[in-house]
């Protein structure tokens, strides 16, 4: 157990719904990151957030944003959802986000569009 | 932008063999390097780290990884391979506030 938790695991919705992944990092870490997985791009960095501020912005839609709040827990909505949309997401958590520091993964979140 | 390059995209190997997966790096600066695991239907487990000093890094079950800033390589190695071991393997390299992930490589440990 990494002590990342991600809600839900698993999310089953019809093409341009709205849906909102969450995250909740290990107790003290500060950065958030969100990465999303499928078989066709392999592991795509989306967003890093620190201590509730956006630290680096990846290939992430405009149709998806996220949000880190003051409890440090973070907030991944995709809207207007496409079946290509339909991937593992993750969240990750670290100490600081530095360079030289580890992130630890949560379980992920598997979203299928239909 | 730093990027890896994962040599192999799959690589079936007999239980008790010896295994090494292949990762290349692009930098011009300094670098870290990560190797993660991950089993099937989990998340991704850190295996080991370089950060700096030694090149010959050791992780956590039996894996180890060489840091070789020649060939800029970080190559992944375990001895003596078990079925357990069987999942997807990603290197990264940290990069601007993210780890960027090379493609992965799916170990298959057949008895």
């Amino acid at each position: 157990d990494s002590g990342v938790t991600q809600t839900p695991k698993h999310l089953i919705t019809a093409t341009g719904q709205r849906v909102t992944l969450r995250c909740s990092p290990r107790s003290g870490d500060l950065s958030v990151y969100w990465y999303q997985q499928s078989l066709d791009q392999g592991l795509q960095f989306l967003i890093h957030y620190y201590n509730g501020e956006e630290r680096a912005k990846g290939n992430i839609l405009e149709r998806f944003s996220a949000q880190q709040f003051p409890d440090l827990h973070s907030e991944l909505n995709l809207s207007s959802l496409e079946l290509g949309d339909s991937a593992l997401y993750f969240c990750a958590s670290s100490v600081e986000g530095g360079r030289n520091t580890e992130a630890f993964f949560g379980q992920g979140t598997r979203l299928t569009v239909v | 932008a730093q990027s890896v390059t994962q040599l192999d995209s799959q690589v079936p190997v007999f239980e008790e063999a010896p295994v090494e997966l292949r990762c290349n790096y692009s930098s011009s600066v300094s670098v870290y390097l990560f190797w993660y695991v991950q089993y099937p239907n989990q998340g991704l487990q850190l295996l080991l780290k370089y950060l700096s000093g030694s090149t010959l890094v050791k992780g956590i079950n039996g894996f180890e990884a060489e840091f070789n800033k020649s060939q800029t390589s970080f190559h992944l190695r375990k001895p003596s391979v078990h079925i357990s071991d069987t999942a997807e393997y990603f290197c990264a390299v940290s990069d601007s506030y993210k780890l960027s992930f090379g493609a992965g490589t799916t170990v298959t440990v057949r008895a």
